[in-house]
């Protein structure tokens, strides 16, 4: 079974400034996408990045970046330019490539933002 | 013109009663899921339908049903409500063979077992 493991419970990030979110995950598969949703206290949930394992450059929108290191399992979220807007809670995702779709969360990492 | 939507927001109420959340999607994905979000955060796949099939059912207990009248719709049955049924439920639908193939959320409901 996929398991996906987020390290840090908690990260604080100076307005501005830039921070980097910890991912690994666990897999047999070859054919997988991994993915970062954003989780406002609103409770929405919202797709923040995507990366195809198949590709070796990492995605990148606006602000978010990934690191993906595929040997390692490493899937981490860098943002730039903290904003006071990106406090959230930041989950790190995993789907099969195959049919079956179901997505495995980490545990998730509260973000906070200071001003 | 919302993409997921999930009724209701909030839901209240006593152990041992029957509850329904619907779930519609105007994306025309043909696979729509249940996910639950515990008190500690942490979220879990409990049901996908593909084309009104089941396609995952993950070990739930059997007090959760989900019904899909059409392809747009994925309604959560729970019966006989236990303290432990307390969480978030979203549900999320997407669209099975496209290389993208994005899962978008509801807004969630929150159920409150007393």
């Amino acid at each position: 079974a996929q398991t996906v493991t987020q390290s840090q419970p908690e990260m604080s990030v100076q307005e501005a400034e830039t921070v980097t979110l910890s991912c690994t995950y666990d897999t047999s598969e070859s054919d997988y996408y991994l993915f970062w949703y954003k989780q406002p206290p609103s409770r929405q949930m919202i797709l923040v990045i995507r990366q195809e394992a198949y590709k070796q450059q990492n995605a990148t929108e606006n602000r978010f970046s990934v690191n993906f290191q595929k040997a390692a399992k490493s899937f981490s979220l860098k943002i730039s330019d903290s904003q006071l807007g990106d406090a959230a809670m930041y989950f790190c995702a995993y789907r099969r490539g195959n049919a079956g779709n179901m997505l495995t969360f980490g545990g998730g990492t509260r973000l906070m933002v200071k001003p | 013109d919302t993409a997921v939507s999930q009724t209701p927001k909030y839901l209240v109420t006593q152990m041992g009663n029957d509850k329904s959340i619907k779930c519609e999607q105007n994306l025309g994905h043909d696979t729509m899921y249940w996910y639950k979000q515990d008190s500690k955060k942490f979220l879990k796949i409990m049901f996908s339908y593909n084309n009104k099939e089941l396609i995952i059912n993950e070990t739930v207990p059997n007090r959760f049903s989900p019904k899909s009248p059409d392809k747009a719709h994925l309604n959560l049955h729970i019966n006989s409500l236990e303290l432990g049924d307390s969480a978030v439920y979203f549900c999320a639908s997407s669209q099975v063979g496209l290389a993208k193939n994005i899962q978008y959320f509801g807004a969630g409901t929150r159920l409150s077992v007393l």
